[in-house]
């Protein structure tokens, strides 16, 4: 069926790195794509989002790719923070008004 | 800035009992959803609304669960009879349009049924 998923479970990153989360999605009609971050014991936070006309899109210190020749999303983040620990979630939206959610990324920044 | 508004942020119920969980979205916004969180996995939805209408409701549980918007702002997601496996986090989100639109979340509801 329809699913997007999480190639890592966990990421771990030193501080002042970059780190890069990948999601790949299986519905070739998806056409909007949103990063979420989830910080513990909170809902979802709105990181950024894209569009299937444009590759690429930038935000402050992220950065999301899509390549949907390999049906393949990802979230950049710059200068890793102590603040960036959370669990990172990319949704689909298929063409239809469902949102799909991944399992999630668990992004663990070491001092 | 605009926000989400869930309670109660945590709930400890017994099984066999009835819980609800209340939703204010953000003002404006046409589209609802609750979605559950096993800790862990994703959210998944529960039930979707326009309005007041349901257009989504094919993955709640209709014995025990049920969500209503009657005025098409705020709602309430209802469970009777809690069940142990209902323990995890109730989430409210809303969008302006129900299509290709981000949606925001809330705080959520933790459930614990005990």
């Amino acid at each position: 069926g329809e699913s997007v998923g999480l190639h890592l479970p966990t990421l771990s990153v030193q501080e002042g790195d970059n780190s890069i989360i990948n999601c790949a999605y299986s519905n070739s009609a998806s056409d909007y794509f949103i990063w979420y971050k989830q910080e513990s014991g909170k809902g979802p936070q709105f990181i950024i989002d894209i569009r299937s006309n444009m590759d690429k899109r930038q935000g402050q210190r992220v950065t999301v790719l899509l390549n949907k020749t390999v049906k393949h999303l990802s979230l950049q983040i710059a200068a890793t923070q102590p603040g960036d620990s959370a669990v990172y979630f990319c949704a689909e939206t298929p063409g239809t008004y469902k949102y799909i959610f991944g399992t999630g990324t668990r992004l663990k920044v070491l001092a | 800035e605009a926000e989400v508004a869930q309670s109660p942020r945590y709930k400890i119920t017994e099984k066999s009992q009835a819980v609800a969980f209340w939703c204010d979205p953000i003002s404006g916004h046409a589209t609802l959803y609750w979605y559950r969180q096993i800790l862990g996995q994703g959210p998944e939805l529960l039930v979707q609304f326009q309005d007041e209408s349901v257009v989504d409701d094919s993955q709640l549980p209709k014995d025990r669960f049920s969500a209503e918007r009657l005025k098409g702002v705020d709602s309430t997601l209802k469970i009777q009879p809690a069940e142990l496996g209902d323990s995890a986090m109730y989430l409210c989100a809303s969008s302006s349009t129900g299509n290709g639109n981000t949606i925001y979340f809330g705080e959520g509801s933790w459930l614990t049924v005990v």
